[in-house]
């Protein structure tokens, strides 16, 4: 059964520092994997979707990269801002429909 | 305005009572999914859809249950028999059958039962 970690659970950085979310998965056999990101009480806003022939998706200060043979992917944020701050969720696709498996998330609180 | 709209936002019942959460999209997304999150955890799929009337257990289905007659709609019902229902449920749909091009979230709906 497919398991998804991410490390750390919590981060808390200074205004403008970069800094990377970790996620990793046991099986490797997946289609997809995506990040998302869940402000607290709300749904969730999909940041990036990398396939699983891709290696790196990018979107504004957002690069997630995807190592399928090791079963990992980071999330790296570029010059955080006190509106980053939020919980990180990855999640990769399995099965015919790509159903998602979750991982419990990266809460990051970035001080102004 | 195009996008996945989920009622009520917080829905209190009592023990013992059946509940339907509604889902709705247009997007033209042909697959749904129902998720649930608790506490400090990652999301667990309920069930998932990938064509009108027909449906498919996820990982948590037990107590629960799901139609699909349209399209556009993808109700989830919780049943009495759900030992745990209180959490914060989420609905999700994806362009095409495959889930191929990623999964796309509504606001959710926070059920509480005492």
């Amino acid at each position: 059964k497919q398991e998804v970690t991410q490390i750390p659970a919590a981060l808390s950085v200074p205004e403008g520092e970069n800094l990377v979310l970790n996620c990793s998965f046991t099986d490797s056999a997946i289609y997809n994997l995506q990040w998302f990101r869940q402000d607290p009480g709300k749904g969730l806003t999909s940041l990036l979707l990398i396939q699983s022939s891709q290696r790196e998706q990018t979107s504004g200060r957002l690069n997630a990269s995807l190592d399928k043979s090791s079963g990992r992917s980071t999330l790296y944020i570029a010059a955080s801002q006190p509106g980053d701050s939020a919980t990180y969720l990855c999640a990769v696709g399995t099965g015919s429909a790509r159903q998602l498996t979750f991982g419990s998330g990266t809460q990051l609180t970035v001080l102004p | 305005d195009g996008g996945i709209t989920q009622s009520p936002k917080y829905l209190f019942r009592k023990e013992g009572q059946n509940v339907t959460l509604s889902c709705e999209q247009n997007l033209n997304h042909d697959a749904m999914y129902w998720y649930r999150q608790d506490p400090g955890q990652g999301l667990r799929l309920i069930y998932y859809s990938q064509i009108v009337n027909d449906f498919q257990k996820g990982d948590i289905a037990e107590g629960y249950s799901v139609s699909r007659e349209k399209k556009e709609s993808f109700p989830l019902t919780v049943t009495s028999a759900q030992k745990n229902p209180t959490a914060f449920y989420l609905c999700a749909s994806s362009p095409g059958t495959s889930g191929l091009l990623g999964q796309y979230f509504g606001p959710g709906t926070r059920l509480t039962v005492t």
